[in-house]
């Protein structure tokens, strides 16, 4: 199995300011993907970040509002930025790894 | 990928068999069906796949009917434990993102 970190595990930020979310495996992987998961809710995917290549994003989110980075094969960054109380948000990093998807923690944020 | 559709919510004795239905009528000859679940306040965690046939593992069987339009996650012996939000999700192949639905909540009583 493939064990993924997530730092922080959980914030409170003001509006307007960034944080950046980042995600550690254990593992060399290919493929990594980021998903929010607003309360109450369940999981939405925001992007698909493969390593040597711009990340995927998915409908209803921009590189401008959730840059990511994907230096190596075991690691991402994940940035909210220009927070809004909307963003307070669990996020999760997860990886594909031998056919299956591995999932991260989380980050639970909440902007006040 | 094909949606999926589930009930909202379900109730399971201790001890009992605990069968989660997910119906998938406009699944693709090349997606497979996967099963996830998320214990409250954890990530999810994976349980099982099938293509058509019938699978089985350490934690669960999957049941996929031979239309492949639904399928049954059985948990064959239910513990307090197994109290979470259990996903069902098609997808093509073995690689690429899952799209989640809004799951079922399974609620172990004892």
């Amino acid at each position: 199995s493939a064990v993924i970190s997530q730092k922080p595990s959980r914030d409170i930020c003001q509006r307007g300011t960034s944080l950046t979310i980042q995600c550690q495996v254990d593992s060399q992987v290919t493929m990594m993907f980021w998903y929010r998961q607003q309360p109450g809710q369940s999981l939405t995917l925001i992007a698909t970040a493969n390593q040597g290549s711009e990340a995927t994003y998915e409908s209803g989110f921009v590189i401008d509002k959730f840059p990511i980075s994907r230096p190596n094969l075991t690691f991402s960054t994940l940035t909210v930025s220009n927070m809004s109380p909307e963003d307070s948000s669990i996020y999760l990093c997860s990886v594909e790894y031998r056919n299956e998807q591995y999932f991260g923690p989380g980050t639970r944020l909440t902007v006040t | 990928d094909a949606k999926t559709t589930q009930p909202p919510s379900m109730d399971c004795a201790e001890g009992r068999a605990a069968n989660l239905p997910c119906n998938h009528s406009t699944i693709s000859g090349n997606e497979y069906v996967y099963w996830y679940r998320q214990i409250h306040s954890q990530g999810p965690q994976y349980i099982i796949h099938g293509l058509k046939n019938n699978e089985t593992n350490e934690m669960a069987s999957l049941i996929i009917t031979e239309d492949r339009k639904s399928s049954t996650l059985i948990l064959p012996h239910a513990t307090l434990r197994d109290t979470a939000v259990y996903y069902c999700i098609v997808r093509v192949g073995h690689t690429g993102k899952l799209i989640f639905g809004q799951g079922t909540t399974l609620q172990v009583k004892p």
